[in-house]
């Protein structure tokens, strides 16, 4: 039980586009969702929380019209990179915190992989 | 905000051997998990250990809360324990805290 799924694993896009990346609680009703951004060899930093059907809240220095949250259901979150640079290429992933187990462990997804050229 | 400071940053072993990973803590904690990152980038939950000590087959953990600081034993390692181990920790109280921050990690490799 408790995975979490994300898609695509991997994309590849242009300077300037935008690209969204997906993530799903398979088994369980997400309380809340989070993304986690990871530079090579580093660890992971919280981008943003998000609450089923509220805004999400971003942590200081995160550009909130550049990473665009939605969580439009207790099982989907989506982030949009939006006009995308070389800068913003970097390892995406998901968790999700189970509604109304009690408890405040969370679940990953295996990451999503962004390249942009 | 909470720090997490793990040791040692770097462990190598040969295989079968015994190791222990430290995770030091600044403040209380409503959530301290033990993750595996895999080669491929995926996180595997090991622990969800707040408090208290949990075994799963060669790995165990154990949180001693009030001296903040938890310890992940990884016995008999093999190959494919090689990754980077993470711990990492929610603040009681919730709120603005309501978040997972994590340490930087102890990159195992196991040779055989």
């Amino acid at each position: 039980g408790a995975v979490v799924s994300q898609h695509p694993s991997w994309v590849i896009c242009k300077s300037g586009t935008s690209v969204k990346i997906e993530c799903r609680s398979l088994d369980f009703q997400a309380t809340t969702m989070f993304w986690y951004r990871q530079f090579p060899k580093q660890s992971l930093m919280l981008m943003a929380t998000s609450n089923e059907g509220s805004k999400a809240t971003y942590e200081q220095g995160v550009e909130k019209d550049k990473f665009l949250i939605n969580h439009a259901s207790l099982t989907l979150s989506t982030l949009t990179v939006t006009s995308a640079h070389p800068e913003d290429s970097s390892f995406y992933i998901c968790s999700a915190r189970i509604r109304g187990q009690g408890t405040y462990e969370q679940y990953f997804g295996p990451g999503t992989r962004l390249t942009v050229t | 905000g909470i720090q997490v400071e793990q040791s040692p940053p770097d462990l190598i072993l040969q295989e079968g051997a015994n190791s222990t990973l430290r995770c030091n803590f600044s403040d209380s904690v409503n959530n301290l998990q033990w993750f595996h990152q895999n080669p491929w980038g995926q996180l595997i939950n090991l622990f969800y250990i707040p408090s208290g000590t949990k075994q799963n087959g060669r790995l165990s953990a154990t949180t001693v809360a009030t001296e903040r600081y938890s310890l992940l034993y990884i016995s008999s390692s093999q190959t494919t324990d090689s990754g980077v181990y993470f711990c990492a920790v929610e603040l009681t109280g919730g709120g603005s805290n309501y978040k997972l921050t994590f340490g930087k990690g102890t990159l195992l490799t196991v040779n055989p």
